[in-house]
């Protein structure tokens, strides 16, 4: 079966401009995420979907962050206006529900705000 | 609140030799438990996970885990290392709503 795309895989941009990143699961998962992994840390949950729905979002920067699930398939997730501190790659991840099972990630997008 | 803690930053051992890395977790019942590796600019792969049906679980790649209660212990290990495990290592446990919370990673280097 396909994997998790993610688009784009690398994005440089200034600081205070505005970015999206863009998700498409695997075809049938339910459940998806988005995590924020800065360098040399473990991966942060940011926002999780369950359908077009949002089941967690505490850790959302709300002020600056912002994600969509139009439809329960494709996800966006957008920065404006960056900061400096947003360097980080960005994963996908769609599960078909269930504690850790068919858990899959995308290869994610790494941004840097220079 | 579930968390995991991963005693060792980075852990240096010579091909051929076994593999420890340690992850403590905090629970207040018995847990969802998992390892994950992460290659340079590679995506996160699940090696392995317990959930409950057996305390020592079989991963890919030569890995496995023993969850042990008593010391809240899920550590990673390997008989033998190959260059090709050099990489990023998390333990990873599951708060409520199924979203993975991740150690803060163990970087494995494997020297000749």
């Amino acid at each position: 079966e396909a994997g998790v795309a993610q688009s784009p895989r690398y994005k440089i941009i200034e600081k205070r401009q505005s970015v999206a990143f863009w998700c498409n699961p695997i075809s049938g998962h339910a459940t998806l995420y988005w995590y924020q992994q800065i360098l040399g840390q473990g991966p942060k949950l940011l926002i999780q979907f369950q359908n077009n729905g949002v089941v967690d979002d505490s850790q959302l920067p709300k002020d600056r962050f912002s994600a969509e699930r139009l439809k329960g398939v494709d996800s966006t997730l957008k920065i404006q206006p960056a900061k400096l501190e947003d360097s980080a790659v960005y994963l996908c991840a769609s599960s078909s529900g269930g504690e850790g099972y068919g858990y899959t990630f995308g290869s994610g997008t790494r941004l840097t705000v220079v | 609140a579930q968390s995991v803690t991963q005693l060792d930053s980075h852990v240096s051992v010579s091909e051929g030799t076994p593999v420890l890395l340690r992850c403590n977790y905090s629970s207040s019942y018995s847990p969802s438990l998992f390892w994950y590796v992460q290659h340079p600019n590679k995506g996160l792969q699940l090696l392995l996970k317990y959930t409950s049906a057996a305390t020592l679980v079989k991963g890919i790649n030569g890995f496995e885990a023993e969850f042990k209660k008593s010391e809240t212990s899920f550590h990673l290990t390997k008989p033998s290392a190959h260059m090709s495990d050099a990489a990023e290592y998390f333990c990873v446990v599951i708060p409520s709503g199924y979203a993975l919370n991740f150690g803060k990673g163990t970087s494995l280097l494997v020297t000749p």
